[in-house]
């Protein structure tokens, strides 16, 4: 296994467009968690799975986020009508135990 | 809730010199300490942890300390190379079935050989 994977790397949309990014964990976690990282700041969490439920969300996880864990393997994580301050690097980790295993990370720019 | 502050945001060594990025949390209900480095176009790469049962841990030439008592923990770099430039991330977490992690904002460590 090469640890998580994230789809696509990069990403440009338009003002007002959908836009939706998968995570593919590392197969044996049950965990999987998305963040959300601008430029010089921490990654702030938006969400978590355990398996297939979504057990928290984050404030910052407006009514234009959704992510979904169907059958507890790969998320996706869709952003509807989307902002410019939804420009931001987005990360997936997914872990077993404590430890959290991030993946490359997706850059969504909006334009 | 949590909230983390990393301090320095910036740090620059000499080759071979130690390094050492400090945090403190505010939840005393936290007690699993992570340490990440990022290098440009990664993500974070989880490089030492401590819980909150243990004082300090070591890894070659990093190693963790937390005081608990004072909210505080520690990452120490020794013998530094230009390999270990990069931004580090403290992160503090309650327990396993806390999704939630909350990070520090970084500190970007720049080794000069």
């Amino acid at each position: 296994d090469t640890g998580v994977s994230q789809d696509p790397r990069h990403k440009i949309t338009k003002r007002g467009q959908n836009v939706t990014f998968r995570c593919d964990p590392i197969s044996e976690h049950n965990r999987l968690y998305w963040y959300r990282q601008t430029l010089g700041q921490g990654p702030e969490f938006l969400t978590y799975f355990q398996n297939e439920a979504q057990l928290e969300k984050s404030r910052l996880l407006s009514d234009r986020f959704s992510a979904e864990r169907p059958k507890g393997s790969f998320s996706t994580l869709e952003i509807q009508r989307t902002e410019q301050g939804d420009s931001a690097m987005y990360l997936c980790a997914s872990s077993s135990t404590m430890e959290q295993y991030f993946g490359p990370g997706t850059r969504l720019t909006v334009t | 809730g949590e909230n983390v502050e990393q301090h320095p945001s910036t740090l620059s060594v000499q080759e071979g010199d130690s390094a050492v990025i400090k945090c403190t949390y505010s939840d005393s209900a936290s007690n699993y300490f992570p340490w990440y480095k990022q290098e440009l176009g990664k993500g974070p790469q989880l490089i030492i942890d401590i819980r909150s049962n243990v004082g300090e841990k070591k890894d070659q030439r990093i190693a963790v300390t937390l005081n608990k008592t004072a909210k505080h923990f520690s990452l120490h770099i020794t013998e530094t190379q230009p390999e270990d430039s990069a931004v580090y991330f403290c992160a503090a977490k309650r327990n396993l079935n806390a999704g939630k992690s909350t990070f520090g904002d970084g500190t970007t460590l720049t080794v000069k050989p």
